[in-house]
């Protein structure tokens, strides 16, 4: 079965609204990363998480790794927050698996 | 420079030809990647270099050949290309063993196949 599984699929918020992405994972982690990709770019890694709370800006990223979940916190959202969230879960062994992305829409 | 490159941005291809496409970085990262990502699926990792040597994914082991001639460069090659294959493929790369592996992506090539 898969192995990250991310929600929500896709998401509207309005402006100035908070959202909550999230990544379960089934199995064993080294660490969750998690990226941002806007319309047409490249995706940017936003954080490396292998357990806690991290910081940047607006955003947050925790990870629980006895529950096997790891979730993004967006605050105060801003239309340029807009588009695509993946997260990716790192097994070691230099491997890498994604779940399918949260699409993030903010509106003025 | 943290970046990576990918060449070209968009390729067209025809079934049945073959398919060779470019990564490069010089950021001296010993681990590149090859995921391929279709529309609303997560990107699926294909093979990757860790220094020299390559791994590939079991169930593409015979879809997809690479090479990595220097540190700085890697390709990724499609011996005959089906319909199956349009996607988007993206290029990673990795320093290993710093405790904070991040990966860098490039922007990736559009390849349709017809």
């Amino acid at each position: 079965g898969q192995q990250v599984q991310q929600s929500p699929a896709s998401l509207v918020l309005q402006e100035g609204e908070n959202a909550e992405l999230q990544c379960n994972f089934s199995t064993s982690l080294n660490s969750m990363q998690w990226f941002y990709q806007r319309p047409g770019g490249s995706l940017v890694s936003l954080f490396y998480n292998p357990s806690g709370t991290k910081h940047s800006g607006r955003l947050t990223s925790t990870t629980v790794i006895k529950e096997r979940r790891s979730s993004l916190h967006i605050s105060s959202s801003q239309t340029t927050d807009s588009g695509t969230y993946l997260c990716a879960l790192d097994t070691g062994n230099y491997k890498y698996v994604f779940g399918a992305g949260t699409r993030l829409k903010v509106i003025a | 420079d943290t970046t990576v490159k990918q060449n070209p941005r968009y390729k067209l291809a025809r079934v049945g030809k073959p398919v060779n496409l470019i990564c490069s970085q010089t950021m001296n990262h010993d681990t590149m990647y090859w995921y391929q990502k279709k529309p609303n699926q997560a990107p699926k990792l294909l093979l990757f270099y860790y220094d020299k040597i390559l791994n590939r994914e079991a169930d593409t082991f015979e879809k997809f050949q690479s090479s990595r001639p220097n540190n700085s460069f890697c390709s990724l090659y499609i011996g005959s290309a089906g319909l199956e294959y349009s996607a988007m493929y993206l290029c990673a790369s990795s320093r290993a063993g710093q405790g904070n592996e991040r990966l860098f992506f490039g922007h990736g090539t559009k390849l349709s196949v017809l």
